[in-house]
């Protein structure tokens, strides 16, 4: 079955410590996106990537940082530069160009004690 | 900028209501506009959508009516289930190959 991997579902890590948030595709999608969801705030994007070893920021970039050395993959890692990590992060993907095709994984949650 | 505003929830109905979630945008050009659903832990779903004014997106029973008039995309079904019960968000998309969110609303189906 196609679809969007995203591992693991819950995560938990330390104050002052970096995580990186795995999403994997086969949908052959060239454009990838991560969103954070907050309560009340809905989904804000925090970078996109068109294509392969190409990526931009989104509207909330600020302490966080992303590769795409494959179409396939689109990790994310939270650095402690991030003021407020704990949140439900979502990725995405879809067909370049068309945003409005975009599939959801089912998302990881990150706890940060 | 490009921006979406929802209906604030929670909305809780009892289940054969009639249903509203209210949707304005505010963005430069002729956006697209989408409804999502998110099911409980999981990741959101399309609804449905619409590309240009006038078009009405439908799916599973839920309608929205793209009016450029009143920059609106309301979110209604006319008969509510239980299975129906997640976050719904309302998105647009301008042309700059990215999606903008709604705060989402929360809406409980009662039996």
């Amino acid at each position: 079955d196609g679809g969007i991997t995203q591992s693991p579902k819950y995560l938990f890590r330390k104050e002052g410590q970096n995580v990186t948030l795995s999403c994997e595709q086969n949908l052959n999608h060239d454009a990838m996106y991560w969103y954070r969801q907050d309560p009340g705030q809905g989904l804000r994007l925090i970078y996109y990537s068109q294509i392969v070893n190409d990526f931009q920021k989104g509207d909330i970039a600020e302490g966080y940082s992303v590769s795409r050395e494959k179409k396939e993959s689109f990790p994310l890692t939270v650095t402690s530069a991030q003021k407020n990590p704990t949140a439900f992060y979502l990725c995405a993907s879809s067909r370049q160009g068309m945003p409005d095709t975009q599939y959801f994984g089912p998302g990881t949650r990150l706890t940060v004690l | 900028g490009d921006s979406v505003t929802q209906m604030e929830g929670p909305v809780t109905l009892s289940e054969e209501a009639f249903l509203t979630i209210n949707c304005t945008y505010t963005a430069t050009g002729y956006p697209s506009l989408f409804w999502y659903v998110q099911y409980p832990g999981e990741g959101l779903q399309l609804l449905l959508k619409a590309t240009k004014a006038d078009d009405k997106g439908s799916n599973k029973g839920f309608e929205a009516t793209y009016r450029k008039e009143t920059t609106s995309f309301h979110l209604e079904k006319g008969s509510v289930q239980v299975s129906d019960s997640a976050v719904y968000f309302c998105a647009l998309e301008s042309g700059n190959e990215k999606l903008t969110f709604g705060t989402g609303t929360r809406l409980t189906i009662i039996p």
